[in-house]
């Protein structure tokens, strides 16, 4: 297994446009987080997944983003109707356990 | 909700040098972690630690849970430890983790 992989590595996208992120974690870590991180800053949790159940989503996560695990197996983010302050790198990460996690390379989007 | 600083901000040190890091905490937590950030973003797990003290190689950590702190050294300072140290910590019944702002560490050759 090479590790937790996401798609795209870098997004440059026009305000409004929606965008989709990919990933794909170890193949048998059952738990998947997304986290948002921008420069400076240290990643802020977006959402988790255990299996194929959605069982926390964050109050950053607006009504414009949604993710999916569809059989427990890779994940999906997407965000709709991008704005400027969505630009971010976007952190994926997996594990059997909370204390263990694996992150991607993460997906650096930017929104003009 | 459960606030969590790091401190210094920034330490540039020469190569072989020593650091201490360290991570305050506001609240009780479940679970405390010390990850390393590369230059080119790759996140890496270097400890759980919710109590006590763990080694590994030239890293090791100390939680004292009771007190709301943790501290991160590193001996023998390499140019490849360069990057952001993030503490983050688990709050009681709660899957995420909340992060400080890290730890800017270069050395340098």
């Amino acid at each position: 297994d090479t590790g937790v992989s996401q798609d795209p590595r870098h997004k440059i996208t026009k305000r409004g446009q929606n965008v989709t992120f990919r990933c794909d974690p170890i193949s048998e870590h059952n738990r998947l987080y997304w986290y948002r991180q921008t420069l400076g800053q240290g990643p802020e949790f977006l959402t988790y997944f255990q299996n194929e159940a959605q069982l926390e989503k964050s109050r950053l996560l607006s009504d414009r983003f949604s993710a999916e695990r569809p059989k427990g197996s890779f994940s999906t983010l997407e965000i709709q109707r991008t704005e400027q302050g969505d630009s971010a790198m976007y952190l994926c990460a997996s594990s059997l356990r909370t204390a263990d996690p694996f992150f991607g390379p993460g997906t650096r989007l930017t929104v003009l | 909700g459960i606030q969590v600083e790091q401190s210094p901000p920034d330490l540039i040190l020469q190569e072989g040098a020593n650091s201490t890091l360290r991570c305050n905490f506001s609240d009780s937590v479940n679970n405390l972690q010390w990850f390393h950030q590369n230059p080119w973003g790759q996140l890496i797990n270097l400890f759980y630690i919710p109590s006590g003290t763990k080694q590994n190689g030239r890293l090791s950590a100390t939680t004292v849970a009771t007190e709301r702190y943790s501290l991160l050294y590193i001996s023998s300072s390499q140019t490849t430890d360069s990057g952001v140290y993030f503490c983050a910590v688990e709050p009681d019944s709660n899957y995420q983790l909340i992060w400080g702002a890290g730890t800017k560490l270069i050395i340098k050759p």
